[in-house]
């Protein structure tokens, strides 16, 4: 069973440019969380997504982010304009659906990018 | 609010010795606690979670930890360190009654095991 998978690796954006991360959950997850993780810090939580449903966006800037998890295909974080201060890494997480919330979260390698 | 705290930025401990990497949260309702494990460039493995029950969780690689409710505390143990146990280890809490699944992180605790 494959795990939680993103790409690209490694992005390299100039400044205005536009950014799209895409992550592939867990075989038999329906749960979608983005985490930026800044350098020396530790991961903060942006959006949760089901298929087709951002349920809580509650850590996504106001501007020039949004997420979506379509109902074929992966989950895409897309960035638009992006500026030096989006540098970070970038993961994502998938879980079940316990009905409970207490499932664990599986993370991707992260997509590092890099604004110059 | 909820909220995160690991005290130490770094802990260093020789190998064979036990570990302790200290965690204390902050949540309205009852909590779900989890620790994960970082290596560099790499995403974060899960290594145990606390939902109810009983106190002590054991987890992967030896790992286990103790919930205090009274201490509103989570610290991570482990026996005894093997020089592969070093890297970046993060504590984190979501509020069981909450409607989103989203995870509270702290700051991370960098584990240096010398041999």
């Amino acid at each position: 069973n494959a795990g939680v998978m993103q790409n690209p690796r490694h992005l390299v954006r100039r400044r205005g440019q536009e950014a799209r991360l895409r992550c592939s959950p867990m075989k038999g997850h329906s749960h979608v969380y983005w985490y930026r993780q800044l350098p020396e810090e530790g991961l903060k939580f942006m959006v949760y997504l089901q298929k087709e449903n951002i349920i809580d966006e509650s850590g996504m800037p106001k501007e020039r982010f949004s997420a979506e998890f379509p109902k074929e295909g992966p989950s895409i974080l897309r960035i638009q304009q992006v500026v030096r201060g989006d540098s970070a890494a970038y993961f994502c997480a998938s879980s079940l659906f316990t009905g409970t919330g207490d499932g664990e979260q599986y993370f991707g390698p992260g997509t590092r990018l890099t604004v110059t | 609010a909820q909220s995160v705290a690991q005290p130490e930025d770094q802990v260093n401990v020789a190998e064979g010795n036990p570990l302790t990497v200290k965690c204390t949260y902050s949540v309205s309702g009852n909590p779900y606690l989890f620790w994960y494990v970082q290596y560099p460039n790499r995403g974060l493995q899960f290594l145990l979670k606390y939902i109810t029950g009983d106190n002590l969780v054991k987890g992967s690689y030896g790992f286990e930890a103790e919930f205090n409710k009274s201490q509103t505390s989570f610290h991570l143990k482990k026996p005894s360190a093997l020089v592969s146990d070093s890297a970046l280890y993060f504590c984190a809490v979501r509020d069981a009654g909450g409607n989103t699944g989203k995870l509270i992180f702290g700051q991370g605790t960098t584990l240096q095991v010398k041999p």
